[in-house]
């Protein structure tokens, strides 16, 4: 079984709709962040989440809320979806014992709004 | 603020050929480097990491130094096979845990 999973894997919705996209990870990790990948600009980071009663912003953060409803769970969400965020997102987890930075990803979620 | 360079693709090769990938740095302080491969339709996965100065990084056939003169990790691998086609990420972390990302570049190797 994957160590990061991320539903749903596809989603298409409506201008305006509220969505969920949900995280939830085996790893044990306390540390767990929120990317969206567009064509030609890498990832760029939403949300992280350094244990259940953290959270920060990322570079990119406006029209997007995050949950940290658990060590293993994270959920994204767009309050009311646009076009401009089409995109790919993926979930990660790193670990905050010892001094790796390595980061471990989901495989992703793409949502198209229309 | 922290970023990343990377060579812009997409590349094409030959099975067998040469691949380098360039990638620079800017951080202010002393960070590790990450090359990320993503496959199609997956997401991204570890390839090597150095975590300081003059450290090589190496899995699969694919190596990488890290350069502090010349604030680089450049990726290379000898003889690429079909299988090695891919999105290639280079990434820095400043020790914040964030992980900053460059543009991706997509590599195609034909037989």
């Amino acid at each position: 079984d994957a160590d990061v999973t991320q539903t749903p894997r596809n989603r298409i919705t409506k201008t305006g709709k509220r969505i969920m996209l949900e995280c939830s990870q085996t790893k044990g990790h306390d540390r767990m962040y929120w990317y969206r990948q567009d064509p030609g600009l890498g990832l760029q980071l939403i949300y992280y989440s350094f244990d259940v009663k953290d959270i920060n912003k990322g570079e990119i953060s406006d029209g997007y809320s995050v949950s940290r409803q658990a060590q293993a769970k994270f959920s994204l969400s767009l309050e009311s979806a646009i076009p401009n965020q089409t995109a790919l997102y993926f979930c990660a987890t790193s670990d905050n014992r010892g001094s790796t930075d390595t980061q471990y990803f989901g495989p992703g979620t793409r949502l198209t709004v229309l | 603020g922290d970023s990343v360079t990377q060579m812009e693709g997409p590349v094409t090769l030959s099975e067998e050929a040469c691949l380098t990938i360039n990638c620079t740095y800017t951080a202010t302080g002393y960070p590790s480097l990450f090359w990320y491969v993503q496959y199609p339709g997956e997401g991204l996965q570890l390839l090597l990491k150095a975590t300081k100065a003059d450290d090589k990084g190496s899995n699969k056939g694919f190596e990488a130094t890290y350069r502090k003169e010349t604030t680089s990790f450049h990726l290379e691998k000898g003889s690429v096979q079909v299988s090695d086609s891919a999105v290639y990420f280079c990434a820095l972390s400043d020790h914040d845990y964030k992980l900053s990302f460059g543009a991706g570049t997509t590599v195609t190797v034909r037989a």
